[in-house]
């Protein structure tokens, strides 16, 4: 299975700022996944990226918040803009599909201040 | 959509001791999934069902297709095995759902 490189690991940001949050896999993949995980609250999933393409997001998810880049089938990010206190969560990325997997990045602990 | 409902959500348990956590759904699937959460975030995937049971090391994994139901095992368990537990549920190409996790404490 693959492996996914997710950095940074944990980062501490001022309200009104951006972070992008990075994957790396050591092997193509179609599809990769976003999601965040909020204290005590399971996952949700953001968004679906595949390459060459927009972004798929989910319900209560736009793009001028989390705006993601998949620019090739390797590599992704995702950017949390214009952070307020409420966007202080876990973010993950994995690969996968239901048939065959999933693998998932290390995590970002965000804390926003 | 699907509703994933996870129990208990909280565990204590003595190193040595077996464990049991359980996981129903309610549409049918094409897979679940056991996955292990530790404190830093990082997820790692321990078993893929879509029928019967897999074991891997002290790990046991069993689901039941018609009742919508599985459980993940833990034998002879050890303060390393504390971390979350996360069951989730996929068909096809929708994207998993989550249940909210079992937190796992093994105390020596």
């Amino acid at each position: 299975s693959a492996v996914i490189s997710q950095k940074p690991s944990r980062d501490i940001c001022q309200r009104g700022t951006s972070l992008t949050i990075q994957c790396q896999v050591d092997s193509q993949v179609t599809m990769m996944f976003w999601y965040r995980q909020q204290p005590g609250q399971s996952l949700t999933l953001i968004a679906t990226a595949n390459q060459g393409s927009e972004a798929t997001y989910e319900s209560g998810f736009v793009i001028d918040k989390f705006p993601i880049s998949r620019p090739n089938l390797t590599f992704s990010t995702l950017t949390v803009s214009n952070m307020s206190p409420e966007d202080s969560s876990i973010y993950l990325c994995s690969d996968g599909d239901s048939n065959y997997g999933y693998t998932f990045g290390s995590g970002t602990r965000l804390t926003v201040v | 959509k699907n509703e994933v409902e996870q129990s208990p959500q909280n565990l204590t348990a003595q190193e040595g001791e077996f464990i049991t956590i359980n996981c129903s759904y309610s549409v049918g699937i094409s897979a679940l999934h056991w996955l292990q959460q530790h404190p830093g975030g990082g997820i790692v995937s321990l078993f893929m069902l879509s029928s019967g049971k897999k074991k891997h090391g002290r790990l046991i994994a069993t689901i039941n297709i018609q009742e919508k139901h599985s459980s993940l095992h833990i034998t002879a368990s050890h303060p390393r095995d504390s971390a979350v537990y996360i069951c989730a549920v996929g068909s096809g190409n929708t994207p998993l759902v989550f249940g909210k996790g079992t937190r796992l404490s093994v105390i020596a």
